[in-house]
């Protein structure tokens, strides 16, 4: 079946230093798609990125469908960007996403 | 103010026992989901409803059942319940079906606790 593999599976960063989150996924997707899900366990959607790179504010999220890849990198990381990250895939412009089990991030003062 | 509203937030039930897990979102979407996140697993899409209709089941288990009475509402009913069932269940939605065009909003979830 379609699987979504993400690394790494925590991070710890010192507030200011930059974080490249990861995102492998099974088979050819239509679109990736990068949540943040809050510590109390709420979930917003963050980039939707079918391929290339994509910018908002101090994330960029890149695509390469081909290699069945793709990134999230944060710049500058503050101390409230802790939480989880999660990667999804939608395949077949169907409604379902399957997500990775995602990259938990420490920011630390 | 949160526009998707899952109640409750928090549930304990015992093995064998049924609940239903309310969920309504306030922002004019035709389309709803379900997903759940267990200690164990990712998290997984359930069901996909639009106006009203039933579009996709990915649980292989006929005791979950989701229910729509109004466009903005879809409740999820889980009968003989058991300890496995134990997770969160987000509710969310989007403007309509699928997320190609449109942005998924999830709410706070309902964290199931089976004993």
């Amino acid at each position: 079946g379609q699987q979504v593999q993400q690394s790494p599976a925590s991070l710890v960063l010192q507030e200011g230093e930059n974080a490249e989150l990861q995102c492998n996924f099974s088979s050819t997707a239509t679109r990736l798609q990068w949540f943040y899900q809050r510590p109390g366990g709420s979930l917003v959607s963050l980039l939707s990125n079918p391929s290339g790179t994509k910018h908002t504010g101090r994330l960029t999220s890149t695509t390469v469908t081909k290699e069945r890849r793709g990134s999230l990198h944060i710049s500058s990381s503050q101390i409230t960007d802790s939480g989880t990250y999660l990667c999804a895939m939608e395949y077949n412009a169907g409604a379902k996403l399957t997500f990775g089990g995602g990259t938990r991030l420490t920011v630390r003062p | 103010d949160p526009k998707i509203i899952q109640k409750p937030k928090y549930l304990v039930a015992v093995t064998g026992s049924e609940k239903i897990l309310i969920c309504e979102q306030y922002l004019g979407h035709n389309a709803m989901y379900w997903y759940r996140q267990s200690a164990k697993k990712p998290l997984e899409f359930m069901f996909s409803y639009s106006y009203q209709k039933l579009m996709d089941n990915q649980t292989a288990s006929s005791r979950f059942q989701p229910q729509s009475s109004k466009k903005n509402h879809l409740d999820l009913q889980i009968t003989a319940l058991k300890p496995d069932d134990s997770a969160t269940y987000f509710c969310a939605s989007s403007q309509g079906l699928g997320t190609s065009q449109n942005t998924l909003y999830f709410g706070a979830g309902t964290r199931l606790s089976v004993l």
